[in-house]
């Protein structure tokens, strides 16, 4: 067990659709994390929030919008997505956002499809 | 800027050594982890290494880092079809808390 949930595993949309991704963490984690994970790049960060405030935004479209209103829930709101942002969209925690140790606690991530 | 790779695939017998290299290319970095990724699951932590180590052992894991060549590597010893998995390497800098990631490398362990 992880701790760090994610809903829906699973996700088809339309392109003109709007969805949401959720994030729960049972970790008492104070920072929290959006990553896209698609076949052909790396692992990217879109999205960092540190008690309830986001941090960091490394240049993601605004058809992706963050929601983070606590710091147990963590949201991706999706709208008018494109074929290209089909990708497996990973959540992670961890216990504060700066320090000298890093662990990131993963969740099982949610399987995007666009059509 | 940062940039971390590491080799697509591995293909080992179940008993054998594993080995799993990465590169990166951040002098400053000063935390290397390991990762790993199960299919339907997300990232586990295996083990990570202070850059003023030159290595760091943990039951079957030993991890070897070259920070001359910025080189990491993720050893396996008696690797189990259980370690089939995608393998990412990371790394970060001394303050702040975003890991930059390697592309991962495929292990497929046969019997």
């Amino acid at each position: 067990e992880t701790g760090v949930t994610q809903t829906p595993r699973h996700l088809v949309m339309g392109m003109t659709n709007k969805k949401s991704l959720k994030c729960e963490q049972h970790l008492g984690h104070n920072a929290m994390y959006w990553y896209k994970q698609s076949a052909k790049k790396p692992l990217e960060l879109m999205f960092v929030y540190s008690l309830e405030e986001r941090v960091e935004n490394n240049s993601v479209p605004s058809r992706f919008s963050p929601e983070c209103p606590n710091s147990s829930h963590l949201f991706l709101h999706l709208h008018t997505l494109q074929p290209e942002d089909s990708a497996l969209y990973l959540c992670a925690s961890s216990q504060e956002l700066a320090g000298a140790y890093n662990e990131q606690f993963f969740g099982p991530g949610t399987r995007l499809t666009v059509l | 800027g940062e940039d971390v790779e590491q080799s697509l695939f591995l293909s080992v017998r179940e008993g054998d050594s594993s080995v799993i290299n990465c590169t990166y290319t951040d002098s400053s970095s000063t935390y290397l982890y390991w990762y790993k990724q199960e299919p339907g699951a997300g990232l586990q932590l295996l083990t990570y290494i202070f850059s003023n180590m030159d290595m760091k052992q943990d039951q079957r894991l030993t991890v070897l880092l070259n920070k001359k060549d910025k080189h990491l590597s993720l050893r396996i010893a008696d690797t189990q079809t259980g370690d089939s998995a995608i393998y990412f390497c990371a790394e970060s800098l001394a303050a702040g808390n975003k890991l930059t990631f390697g592309g991962g490398t495929r292990v497929l362990v046969k019997p």
